[in-house]
């Protein structure tokens, strides 16, 4: 079954990067989109972006066009968000989520990430 | 980007009640590319309901969804404890895709 794996909690320094993984199993990686949402303790669903593992095309919501970079290393079936120069507006929930097939909702979603941005 | 708003905020309701939730779209959007989704506290999103009125694999008979262009309604037939979460709307429509405002459902 498609699993989408996520680490629990993130502590990141302001102004430090930070790299978020999702690994992915059940499913052929390089087949499907792997999107990012973001949520903020207590608020709604902000959808970040995408990326293809095929070829790393990637679809990003502009208001984290300096925010977010996504990768992927497909030898591991791995995808990964970088977030540059965290700020408190950072701190959030980032779930990994992959579409129903080529359709454009998500079937599936990792547990998410609690990023928590404190010096 | 499409807006997608919901009401009401939050609401309470009674075992047994129907409920019916709302998601205004800022412009037109085809109901092949409106989703619904149930979120738990601590717990990520799940799929409720595909393309507007389609129930996702699990999910009890007592959900349903409509609407079409601008407007559109999640209704649960018959409240039971277990439907006690936050609920959003969803469109695939067009970049960037974007989720509603959300509602909190309570039980009185």
């Amino acid at each position: 079954q498609v699993q989408l794996q996520q680490p629990g909690a993130e502590l990141v320094r302001p102004g430090a990067s930070v790299r978020l993984s999702c690994k992915a199993s059940g499913y052929s990686f390089t087949t499907y989109w792997m999107n990012w949402v973001k949520q903020r303790p207590g608020q709604g669903l902000e959808w970040i972006g995408m990326i293809h593992p095929s070829d790393s095309e990637t679809r990003l919501n502009q208001k984290f066009k300096d925010k977010a970079t996504l990768t992927v290393d497909k030898s591991s079936s791995t995808a990964y968000m970088q977030l540059s120069s965290p700020t408190s507006e950072d701190s959030a929930v980032y779930f990994c989520s992959r579409h129903y097939y080529d359709y454009d909702w998500f079937a599936y979603w990792g547990q998410g990430t609690l990023v928590t941005v404190s010096a | 980007e499409i807006v997608l708003i919901q009401s009401p905020a939050t609401m309470a309701a009674s075992p047994g009640e129907k409920i019916t939730i709302t998601c205004s779209a800022s412009s037109s959007i085809s109901s092949n590319y409106l989703h619904w989704y149930q979120q738990k506290p601590g717990f990520s999103p799940k799929l409720l309901i595909y393309r507007t009125s389609n129930l996702a694999s699990g999910v009890p008979a007592r959900f349903s969804g409509s609407g079409s262009g601008t407007s559109y309604s999640l209704t649960i037939g018959t409240m039971e404890a277990e439907d006690v979460a936050t609920y959003y709307c969803q469109q695939g429509s067009s970049i960037p895709f974007t989720f509603g405002s959300g509602t909190k459902l309570e039980i009185k």
